[in-house]
């Protein structure tokens, strides 16, 4: 199995506050991603990244902002946390051809 | 991107087979079709991909006609752990702004 973690795994913060979530792989795939999770919805990217320092955005990247200075950590920072942004997220790196390897998920509650 | 349609929810019996049919008429021809499971509480977990006639592994078979338009996901003797959301996704390979998860189906298995 890929080695894949996420951190912290939940948090409740205030609206205004600046919340960073930080994913972790051990296995040097070049390809990771983060996505977020409503009830009723299925996933929806955030943004993702192909290498150390590239990333691009995905379909809802609005009030998300991401940083990739190592190979195996990738960070989702919520620059001023929104409750539109209660959520669960989560990490995922690609293993092959259109396959993902997620990770845990981090529950995020912004009150 | 071509936009997939599933059932909303099945429910089947331990033991039986269950087809989950997607529908995706705009499938463009470098696509793949590629099926995810998801438990509660977890990330979507990588069950099968194909690009046209019949795959199968040890978890499932994917059966896709000649036109592509549709694919059907074939779950053998379903138990009751089978009990997730179940989504199709297509798209081409390798791209991840183009790897759209839409509702999923909830399949339900009853003892």
């Amino acid at each position: 199995d890929a080695g894949i973690t996420q951190s912290p795994r939940h948090k409740v913060t205030e609206t205004g506050t600046p919340v960073t979530l930080r994913c972790h792989q051990t296995e040097n795939h070049r390809y990771m991603y983060w996505y977020r999770q409503d009830p009723g919805h299925g996933l929806r990217l955030i943004h993702y990244s192909y290498g150390v320092k590239d990333t691009d955005k995905g379909e809802v990247s609005d009030g998300y902002s991401v940083s990739r200075s190592k190979t195996e950590d990738f960070l989702l920072t919520l620059e001023s946390a929104t409750s539109s942004q209660t959520s669960v997220y989560f990490c995922a790196i690609r293993v092959a051809s259109n396959e993902q390897y997620f990770g845990p998920g981090t529950r995020l509650t912004v009150t | 991107l071509a936009k997939t349609t599933q059932p909303i929810s099945m429910d089947s019996y331990e033991g039986q087979e269950v087809n989950i049919t997607c529908s995706h008429n705009n499938i463009a021809t470098n696509d793949y079709i590629t099926w995810y499971q998801q438990f509660p509480s977890q990330g979507p977990r990588f069950i099968i991909q194909g690009y046209k006639t019949k795959v199968t592994n040890e978890v499932a078979s994917l059966f896709i006609p000649a036109d592509r338009k549709s694919s059907t996901l074939s779950l053998p003797r379903v138990s009751l752990s089978d009990t997730a959301v179940y989504y199709c996704l297509v798209g081409p390979s390798g791209s991840a702004r183009q790897l759209t998860f839409g509702s999923g189906t909830q399949l339900t298995v009853l003892p």
